[in-house]
Order: structure tokens, then sequence, then C-alpha cells
């Protein structure tokens, strides 16, 4: 069964410093992997997604994430942090074996302070 | 704006109410999904309709009834809800669920509170 986990409720970053979500992932093959943003009072918001091919994947308002798949983690980082960066993360995974879920993790809400 | 309009945004009912919530898309997507999404928790796959057909029901309880009436548009039945089931229910679409590698885009979510 294809799982996902977020170890982290909460992470806290000065602006300007890099920031690092954590992800990790379990499936039986070759995983599709996705990272969603959610501000408050909104639905989620896509941000990037690992199919095949290079391991670092760049994605929107400067986001970028790293595939390793012997750790089969997809943290998710970006070099220097805003405020309004502050929100909600989730990671979510996809086998592509198994039908037609995409599994969720519970989210790391991100702060970002001036 | 997404492209994914859900109404009403926020709702609260008794729990023997008889409510709906309703989800447009205008992105010319096949496949339709709801989540729901309690604090501290996974989002939980609920329904997916691709080409307006239910393709997955993830042992929801029988008081919650989708529909699908066409590719744009999907609804959430609700009746004798009970409090756990107050949520942010957030309505998704895709191209396609076939096409594994394409992302879903989400709606603003209905904040329901069951009383």
């Amino acid at each position: 069964a294809q799982s996902v986990a977020q170890p982290e409720d909460q992470v806290n970053v000065a602006e300007g410093n890099p920031l690092t979500v954590k992800c990790t992932y379990s499936v039986s093959g070759n995983p599709y992997l996705f990272w969603y943003v959610q501000y408050p009072n909104r639905g989620l918001q896509f941000l990037l997604k690992y199919i095949t091919g290079d391991n670092l994947v760049k994605g929107s308002y400067g986001f970028e994430a790293e595939f390793n798949k012997s750790q089969t983690s997809f943290h998710l980082k970006k070099p220097s942090a805003l405020v309004s960066d502050s929100a909600l993360y989730f990671c979510a995974v996809r086998d592509p074996t198994g039908g037609f879920k995409t599994i969720f993790g519970a989210g790391t809400r991100l702060f970002v302070k001036a | 704006e997404t492209g994914v309009t859900q109404t009403p945004r926020h709702l609260v009912m008794g729990m023997t109410n008889k409510k709906s919530l309703k989800c447009e898309q205008h992105l010319g997507h096949n496949a339709m999904y709801w989540y729901k999404q309690s604090a501290k928790k996974p989002l939980e796959l609920m329904f997916v309709y691709s080409l307006e057909e239910r393709v997955e029901n993830n042992s929801v309880p029988s008081r919650f009834s989708p529909e699908c009436p066409n590719s744009s548009h999907l609804f959430l039945h609700l009746h004798t809800l009970q409090p756990e089931d107050s949520a942010l229910y957030l309505c998704a679409s895709s191209q396609s669920p076939g096409q594994m590698n394409t992302e879903a885009f989400f709606g603003q979510g209905t904040r329901l509170t069951v009383v």
C-alpha cells in the first residue's frame, strides 16, 4: 500500500534563510510525487511534481524538490524564504500501478519570521 | 482563481438537515474528486469520477452521496450527518485519472460545521 509521511507538523525559519520541508514515501513501484501549498481559507495549489528524469525538480515561487530513491524522500526546498511563503504544505504520492488514488501527507505548517 | 469553484464556502447544518455541496470546473478536465480535510490529518479521498462515472468510493458512509451530472459539475449530497463530519470539503479536478502524471486543481473548499 502506498503511503506518505511528513515528519514535521511545523517548520520555523527566518526570512532570507533556506528552508526544507521533509517528505518520505512508500510505494510498490516507481512513484509520481507532488507538492501542494495551501494558504488560509484557500484550496490546495500545485507547486511541483516529479515523474521521471532529473532528480531535482523546479517549481513555482522559487521552490524546488529533490527526489532521492534510495532514501525514498522528496524534500521541498527553497534557498531564501519569504514571509509570504508561510502556509501549509502537502506532499502527495501516486503509484502508477495503484489506480486512481493520490495519497496526501498530513501537511507541514511553515512559519517564516521577518 | 484556479478554475474550480465550490459553493457554498461555509455551511452550518443540523444533524437532521439535508444539504448539498456544489463544485464546478472550467478547465475542460475529465476527472473530478471529493476530499475531506480534517485538522492535522491527511487529506482523505472520498470519491473519484471519470467521465461522469464513479470510479472510486473509499468506504465513505452512505450519509454522503455524490452526483456527477456532467464532466463540469460535481455535487455532494449530505443527510443525517454527525458532528465528526465537520471538516473542510475540497473538490478537485484533473485531466484524467488515467493520466497518472497530471496534477489536480483544487477549489477553495466548503467549511462544513454539523451542530
